[in-house]
C-alpha cells in the first residue's frame, strides 16, 4: 500500500513563482526523499532528509519535515519551466533502501 | 555519479510471449536492485526486491511466476514478463543501492506495450 500522500496532485503556476507541494506518510520513517520524474523517464533524487532534521537547502529546493505531524514539502523557488516535471516523496518503511513513494505532485510551470 | 543502465528503452510484444528487461549498474556493484511498475499518471509500485546470488523477495499481490527476477551478478538484474498479456502493458523501472549511500539510482524506464 502507498505510504505516502501527496498534494495537491497537479499544480500548474507561472515561471518565476514558487511552488510548494505537500507529502504526508504514516508510519516512523529514519528518512524522507524527493524524486522528480520527466514524462515518460526514470527518476532523479532530488534531496533526502533524515529524521532528525527540520529543513534542508539546496539550491532552489527547500524541504521541511515534521515528523509529529508525518509530513514534509518541497518549495522550489523562483521556477522555471524546466522545472516541470512530477515529483514523488518516498520514505525508507523496509530499511535497506526499500521505497515506498507518494502519489506525487504533477507541476506545470507556465512560461 | 552512479549510473543504471536500463534496456530496452521501449518494447512492443504480442500477447503470451515473453520479454525480458535488463538493469545494469554501470560503475559499480549493486548487491541490491529493485523493480518498480508504474501506470500512467501514477506512482511507482515497488514489484520486488532483486538480490544478487539469491531468490528476489515479491511485495504482496506480485506473482513471482509472472515476473520472474534473475540478479546473477552485482550488475545485471533481469525482469522476464512470462506470457505477457495487454494488462501487463506499463512503465517498468529499476533502481539500485549505491553501496554507503541512502539513495537509489534508477534506470529510464521500459515501457511495455502488449498487444
Amino acid at each position: 500500500s502507498q505510504q505516502g500522500e501527496e498534494d495537491p496532485q497537479a499544480l500548474s503556476i507561472q515561471e518565476g513563482e514558487n511552488a510548494t507541494m505537500n507529502c504526508s506518510y504514516k508510519t516512523s520513517i529514519n528518512n524522507l526523499q524527493w524524486y522528480r520524474q520527466n514524462s515518460g523517464r526514470g527518476l532523479v533524487h532530488l534531496i533526502l532528509i533524515r529524521s532528525n532534521e527540520r529543513e534542508k537547502h539546496s539550491g532552489r529546493l527547500r524541504v521541511t519535515l515534521d515528523t509529529s505531524k508525518k509530513s514534509s514539502s518541497l518549495l522550489i523557488t523562483a521556477s522555471r519551466a524546466a522545472d516541470t516535471a512530477s515529483y514523488f516523496c518516498a520514505t525508507d518503511v523496509g530499511g535497506a533502501q526499500k521505497l515506498v513513494f507518494g502519489q506525487g505532485t504533477r507541476l506545470t510551470i507556465n512560461p | 555519479g552512479a549510473v543504471v543502465s536500463q534496456h530496452p528503452s521501449w518494447v512492443i510484444c504480442k500477447s503470451g510471449t515473453s520479454v525480458k528487461i535488463e538493469c545494469r549498474s554501470l560503475d559499480f556493484q549493486a548487491t541490491t536492485m529493485f523493480w518498480y511498475r508504474q501506470f500512467p499518471k501514477q506512482s511507482l509500485m515497488l514489484m520486488a526486491t532483486s538480490n544478487e546470488g539469491s531468490k528476489a523477495t515479491y511485495e504482496q499481490g506480485v506473482e513471482k511466476d509472472k515476473f520472474l527476477i534473475n540478479h546473477a551478478s552485482l550488475t545485471l538484474s533481469t525482469l522476464t514478463v512470462t506470457s505477457a498479456h495487454p494488462e501487463d502493458s506499463s512503465f517498468y523501472i529499476c533502481s539500485a543501492v549505491v553501496s554507503g549511500a541512502n539513495v537509489l539510482t534508477f534506470g529510464a524506464g521500459s515501457r511495455l506495450t502488449v498487444l
